[in-house]
């Protein structure tokens, strides 16, 4: 089954527009941490922002920020002010504290922004 | 700068031929890992290492060996018995202390098949 599920393939914004980019995620592990990362076109992964599951408050990193809403184990990314070199692919990943140190990253979304 | 290198950036292999990507780190951490990325793909584990001398199976370990003989070196071979490699190649590494540890990544290794 897959641990990491990103149902969206693609997603289109304008300029200045806010976008959310779904993840849920499967663990038994009480204890784990998600991660969003950025893949330009140039292939290199960008670290966006971390959610531990124990962490009461939704984190934010500049204009992203993670809606972690933990009973539906979801773990959306929100960019605000969406600008141009926004346009990327992003993955979300887990790591499941119990039983090791590798991200199970999912699919991945390909975010377009247009002017 | 503190980072993690790979090579080479573009890779040609002939059928039956094993080669060997390169991926060192000057971060000081334990961990290093290996990933796999198909076009349009997620990031999937090939092996991984907590430990000099140590490593462990991802999900698609079958036709890939790797060794850990110092912290800082973790070299992948994509040996003849993997029947699709052309892929994009993703090194990472973290530290294992600390839930928070993100995982940093080199530039990647393009292996083509020709």
């Amino acid at each position: 089954a897959q641990k990491i599920t990103q149902t969206q393939p693609g997603m289109f914004v304008q300029e200045k527009e806010a976008v959310t980019l779904d993840c849920t995620y499967d663990t038994s592990d009480p204890s784990y941490g998600l991660f969003w990362y950025k893949q330009p076109s140039s292939g290199e992964m960008i670290f966006l922002i971390y959610q531990g599951s124990y962490d009461q408050q939704n984190a934010t990193e500049g204009r992203y920020s993670l809606n972690f809403q933990k009973a539906r184990k979801s773990a959306n990314l929100v960019i605000s002010a969406s600008q141009l070199g926004d346009s990327a692919m992003y993955f979300c990943a887990m790591r499941e504290d119990e039983t090791g140190t590798a991200l199970i990253f999912g699919k991945g979304t390909t975010l377009s922004v247009s002017s | 700068d503190g980072g993690i290198t790979q090579s080479p950036k573009y890779l040609f292999r002939k059928e039956g031929q094993n080669v060997t990507l390169s991926c060192e780190q000057n971060l000081n951490h334990d961990a290093m890992y290996w990933y796999r990325q198909d076009p349009g793909q997620g990031l999937r584990l090939i092996y991984y290492s907590q430990i000099v001398n140590d490593f462990q199976k991802g999900d698609i370990a079958e036709g890939y060996s790797v060794s850990r003989e110092k912290k800082e070196s973790f070299p992948l071979t994509v040996t003849s018995a993997q029947k699709n490699p052309t892929a994009f190649y993703l090194c990472a590494s973290s530290s294992i202390r600390g839930r928070g540890a993100e995982a940093f990544f080199g530039q990647g290794t393009r292996l083509t098949v020709v």
